[in-house]
């Protein structure tokens, strides 16, 4: 079955200090791999996706298949990058788009 | 661009009784999504619309849950009687795409909370 883990609720770092955010998933086939965020009173949109393998915002995701593995870094934690994200498998798992259930970052000034 | 309109914003009601709720996706976006989001969890899919047509509605609860997408545009999403457990964010989201291949971005709206007392 398809299925997507954030294992951390909460993540706190330090304004400066690298930030990951993890991200399993189980799927028997290609996936396809999303980061999608909230801001604050701001709706869900997308961050990045693993396909186009670009660096939005200092965000980067590498798809690590043999861990199953799609975890978000940035090197150097900005306030502005305090927000909720969900990782997301999908569309090519049968139309639909699994997330995860979450993980909020708040970076400390 | 305007992007996906969705209302109410806010519902309140006692369980039993019913509630509907409105998206409009932006416009020429072949697929319309409505998700469920319950506090602390990631959002699940209830149903996918590609056009007027139903592509996956394996989680829609069906005795009381229906949605419709009349004409391949808005769509409404009811729920009738309500229950207690149905309180959660409603996330309408359309996208591009047909189903399946690499466009992947869905576009959200800002989401119809539900409170079912």
């Amino acid at each position: 079955a398809q299925r997507v883990t954030q294992p951390e609720k909460l993540l706190s770092v330090f304004k400066g200090a690298p930030v990951e955010l993890k991200c399993n998933y189980s799927y028997s086939g290609s996936p396809e791999l999303f980061w999608y965020v909230q801001y604050s009173r701001q709706r869900l949109q997308l961050l990045l996706r693993h396909i186009s393998r670009e660096s939005i915002k200092g965000f980067t995701a590498d798809l690590n298949k043999g861990e199953t593995s799609f975890h978000l870094k940035k090197p150097f934690a900005q306030e502005e990058d305090s927000a909720m994200y969900y990782c997301a498998l999908g569309p090519s798992t049968g139309n639909q788009f699994y997330f995860g259930t979450g993980t909020s970052l708040t970076v400390i000034p | 661009e305007a992007g996906v309109a969705q209302s109410p914003r806010y519902k309140i009601i006692e369980k039993r009784q019913s509630v509907a709720f409105w998206c409009n996706p932006i416009s020429g976006h072949a697929t319309l999504y409505w998700y469920q989001q319950i506090l602390g969890q990631g959002p699940k899919l209830l149903i996918q619309f590609q056009n007027n047509g139903v592509v996956d509605d394996s989680q829609l609860p069906k005795d009381r849950f229906s949605a419709e997408r009349l004409k391949g545009v808005d769509s409404t999403l009811k729920i009738q009687p309500a229950k207690l457990e149905d309180s959660a964010v409603y996330l309408c989201a359309s996208s591009l795409g047909t189903s399946g291949g690499a466009d992947g971005e869905l576009f959200f709206g800002e989401g119809s909370r539900l409170t079912v007392l």
